[in-house]
């Protein structure tokens, strides 16, 4: 289906690297989430953007996830230095920004670090 | 903040039957619950939602039920399908649209 899209689909990459991920929700969404989700466990959300502003990133580890939205529309999330605890699949979502709005995920990006 | 549990993690049904997913939430002020399915490999899609003004919606095969004073609610799948084999997995918002999920039920239907 036409929708979120991210890049790239799957990494790997050594600790200590950096990786950066794309999305780009349905036009139109405002908002737009950022998740990781381990496997076998539910997606955990790591930040959400109204526009081009952060309304939620008290989940995120600042000290080496960092996440931008610079013209509200796409969205890149950065892990540098990554850890082996990083490995999941990093998801991003879009909404259109009212109250109960239906979360539209992309196909993620699946991290592995060795 | 806000904690979904979900019960069974996993579920095996004969073709046919019904199929039931239950999730607790801790948080009074979520109000919007959506469920989630998860084919491998794939993205989360929405199948069913429910807002807490409402005890129950009802889609086809699907329904779900909220319980705001037992703080829980549930996947009903009736008449079950192969092609609903997926992980499901519940979640819980204050209406700040920002969900807690729970760690999902692995259903597998056998044809």
């Amino acid at each position: 289906e036409a929708g979120v899209a991210q890049s790239p689909r799957y990494k790997i990459i050594e600790k200590r690297q950096s990786v950066a991920f794309w999305c780009n929700p349905i036009s139109g969404h405002a908002t737009l989430y950022w998740y990781q989700q381990i496997l076998g466990q539910g997606p955990k959300l790591l930040i959400q953007f109204q526009n081009n502003g952060v309304v939620d990133d008290s989940q995120l580890p600042k000290d080496r996830f960092s996440a931008e939205r610079l013209k509200g529309v796409d969205s890149t999330l950065k892990i540098q230095p990554a850890k082996l605890e990083d490995s999941a699949v990093y998801l991003c979502a879009g909404g259109s920004g009212t109250s109960w709005e239906t979360q539209y995920f992309g196909p993620g990006t699946r991290l592995l670090v060795l | 903040g806000e904690n979904v549990e979900q019960h069974p993690s996993t579920l095996s049904v004969q073709e046919g039957d019904s199929a039931v997913i239950k999730c607790t939430y801790s948080d009074s002020a979520s109000n919007y619950f959506p469920w989630y399915k998860q084919e491998l490999g794939k993205r989360p899609q929405l199948i069913i939602d429910i807002r807490s003004n409402v005890g129950e919606k009802k889609d086809q095969r699907i329904a779900v039920t909220l319980n705001k004073t037992a703080k829980h609610f549930s996947l009903h799948i009736t008449e079950t399908q192969p092609e609903d084999s997926a992980v499901y997995f519940c979640a819980a918002s204050t209406g700040a649209n920002n969900l807690f999920f729970g760690t999902g039920t692995r259903l597998t239907v056998i044809p």
